[in-house]
């Protein structure tokens, strides 16, 4: 089945240290691919997105995520974590290329420890 | 980037009344939005397709005569859930996708809480 899967329900990691979110996702084709944070009760901000070419995308705050085909996975990635960044954060795919509604998966919530 | 807005942000109806949340493309042209739910700490499902000047498009299991959408012009989409009950409680967020930017990107609105007591 088609299918947006984000393994990792709940994470926390120390401010200053790496963190990376996991995406797979279960499509015929490559889909658009989307890495979105929303803080409580806000929508949702787009961190980086994925079309073609180049397989790491650099996003918005300090953020970059890496499109493995054979894997069929789109990670998050941070090298450093500041306090702020805790929120839930969700990876999406427009599956078709098409200019079609978003799927998200299920999200993944990200707590910062100092 | 492109804006989309929504309105009200928040808002809190008797059971049984009808509430209408818009959405709305502030810069550029929508011929196709979308509605979304997501209930606490959880995912957004997506709801329905909304496309302007024809009847909207609803995902398996939702009600088309609760909650009604109209997409009457290319820069706003309404959402009205009717005769509300508290099961309808839920945090409503609408997206839309700018064709003249290449449609590679979805920008989203702020969302609506809704609360029905």
């Amino acid at each position: 089945a088609q299918s947006v899967t984000q393994p990792d329900i709940h994470i926390t990691v120390s401010e200053g240290a790496s963190l990376e979110l996991r995406c797979n996702y279960s499509y015929g084709a490559t889909p658009y691919l989307f890495w979105y944070v929303q803080s409580p009760g806000q929508g949702l901000q787009l961190l980086l997105k994925y079309f073609s070419g180049d397989t790491l995308v650099q996003g918005i705050k300090g953020f970059e995520a890496e499109f493995k085909r054979s894997q069929s996975s789109f990670n998050l990635r941070k090298p450093s974590v500041h306090w702020s960044d805790a929120a839930e954060y969700f990876c999406a795919v427009d599956p078709n290329q098409a200019g079609t509604a978003l799927i998200f998966g299920k999200g993944t919530t990200l707590s910062v420890s100092s | 980037g492109a804006v989309v807005s929504q309105h009200p942000s928040w808002v809190i109806c008797k059971s049984g009344t009808s509430v209408k949340i818009e959405c709305r493309s502030l810069d550029f042209q929508a011929t196709t939005m979308f509605w979304y739910r997501q209930f606490p700490k959880q995912s957004l499902m997506l709801m329905a397709t909304s496309n302007e000047g024809s009847k909207a498009t609803y995902e398996q299991g939702v009600e088309k005569d609760k909650f009604l959408i109209n997409h009457a012009s290319l820069t706003l989409s309404t959402l009205t859930v009717t005769s509300a009950h508290p099961e309808d409680s839920s945090f409503y967020i609408c997206s839309a996708r700018d064709w003249s930017r290449g449609n590679t990107e979805a920008f989203f609105g702020q969302g609506t809480r809704l609360t029905v007591v």
